[in-house]
């Protein structure tokens, strides 16, 4: 079984400055983690996955994150941000094993962007 | 590439009557997910098919709470009868092996149950 913890529920931030949501999991397998983001009223869409290879994993829209295997954590950063980078964030992980694979995620974090 | 298609995007209902979703994934996808995600909370899994089989099922109240992929494709889940609680988004996904173990998610099902 896993579980995802976002440490934040809530992160405002002023347009421009750097921002970092934190994540951190556990579980008795291997896995792949994921951050997802969800604007208003829409589904979720991938901003960037780690699943194997260089820890620094870059995904869409400037973001970036950083899977530390010692801390079981996978913080998400962007070095400015913008309105437009308003949204909920989640983190989720995924089993690295076949059968039941289904993403468990965190409860997300609301990103606030300040002008 | 058709993205996750779900509809309908919105229903509103009374408790005690029933409610049913329809998601078509991305061509191709053999595993099929359906999520609840309750306002201020992340996604919860329901049922996950593999094919027309279910893979787990485990979060998923059957008493009130039924699913099928008859033919491998598309998929219902079907609420009878509602509850008050039941008020959520419900998002299909799909992935498969190709996808690079992503999961891709349709725009919800926005159910309120008054």
């Amino acid at each position: 079984a896993q579980s995802v913890t976002q440490l934040d529920s809530q992160v405002p931030v002023f347009e421009e400055a750097p921002v970092e949501l934190r994540c951190n999991y556990s579980s008795s397998v291997s896995v792949y983690l994921f951050w997802y983001v969800q604007y208003p009223n829409q589904g979720l869409q991938l901003l960037l996955k780690y699943l194997s290879g260089s820890t620094l994993v870059k995904g869409i829209n400037g973001f970036e994150a950083e899977f530390n295997k010692s801390q079981t954590s996978f913080h998400l950063r962007k070095p400015s941000v913008h309105i437009s980078d308003t949204a909920e964030y989640f983190c989720a992980v995924k089993g690295r094993r076949g059968g039941a694979d289904g993403l468990t995620f965190g409860k997300g974090t609301h990103l606030i962007i300040q002008p | 590439e058709a993205g996750v298609a779900q509809s309908p995007r919105y229903k509103i209902i009374e408790k005690r009557q029933s409610v049913a979703f329809w998601c078509n994934p991305i061509s191709g996808h053999a595993t099929l997910y359906w999520y609840q995600q309750i306002l201020g909370q992340g996604p919860k899994l329901l049922i996950q098919f593999q094919n027309n089989g279910v893979v787990d099922d485990s979060q998923l109240p059957k008493d009130r709470f039924s699913a099928e992929r008859l033919k491998g494709v598309d998929s219902t889940l079907k609420i009878q009868p509602a509850k008050l609680e039941d008020s959520a988004v419900y998002l299909c996904a799909s992935g498969n092996s190709v996808s690079g173990n992503t999961i891709y998610f349709g725009e919800g099902s926005w159910l309120t149950v008054v």
